[in-house]
């Protein structure tokens, strides 16, 4: 069964600062792998969507990173901004599953002014 | 396009009620899923939708808890009887199959659910 780790579950940084937040999974065998953000009362926005066969993709002061083979996957985030602050969740797709995620616990992240 | 929508988004009713939660799914999307959200549990899937067959119920609490999707461009989540631990958001998403954004979920904003 897979399962989905976020680590930290929270991170408090001063503005500015470059962060990255992590995702790891336990079963390799993915179809692609997807970032989310959460704000407090609000649904999931999608941010990245990464494929498989993808090693990382960017969107202005994101990216993320994706390495298959060690069930890992990397956000950065450039330059915080306090209106980073939510909460990012990962997920990931099985290649046997059909189109059923498996989502991590999200780290709840505030940024500073 | 609007994004996808669900409605109501807070609904406050009471130990025994039938609750119905909706959903339109963007327009064109093929696979439509409902989530529940709690602190203690977090996200859940309860069940998913391919061009409006149920295909995986897995999720879905117990019997309490029954969805349909009618056609492409909406779906229903019903509890009945609603008791308090039903309480947590729910979310719709859907997503499309095919080239390149394969798999990518859309959420809507939510159903907020208390059960008194």
């Amino acid at each position: 069964k897979q399962e989905v780790t976020q680590i930290p579950a929270a991170l408090s940084v001063p503005e500015g600062e470059n962060l990255v937040l992590n995702c790891s999974f336990t079963d390799s065998a993915i179809y692609n792998l997807q970032w989310f953000r959460q704000d407090p009362g609000k649904g999931l926005t999608s941010l990245l969507l990464i494929q498989s066969s993808q090693r990382e993709q960017t969107s202005g002061r994101l990216n993320a990173s994706l390495d298959k083979s060690s069930g890992r996957s990397t956000l950065y985030i450039a330059a915080s901004q306090p209106g980073d602050s939510a909460t990012y969740l990962c997920a990931v797709r099985p290649d046997n599953a059909g189109n059923m995620l498996t989502f991590g616990g999200g780290t709840r992240l505030m940024v500073k002014p | 396009d609007a994004g996808v929508i669900q409605s109501p988004r807070h609904e406050v009713t009471e130990m025994g009620q039938e609750v119905t939660l909706r959903c339109k799914p963007i327009s064109g999307h093929d696979y439509l899923f409902w989530y529940r959200q709690t602190m203690m549990r977090g996200l859940e899937l309860l069940i998913y939708f391919n061009n409006n067959v149920p295909i995986d119920d897995s999720g879905m609490p117990e019997d309490r808890f029954s969805a349909k999707m009618p056609n492409a461009s909406f779906s229903t989540l019903k509890i009945q009887p609603s008791e308090p631990r039903d309480s947590a958001v729910y979310f719709c998403a859907s997503s499309l199959t095919g080239g390149s954004v394969s798999g990518e979920l859309f959420f809507g904003e939510g159903s907020r659910l208390t059960v008194l």
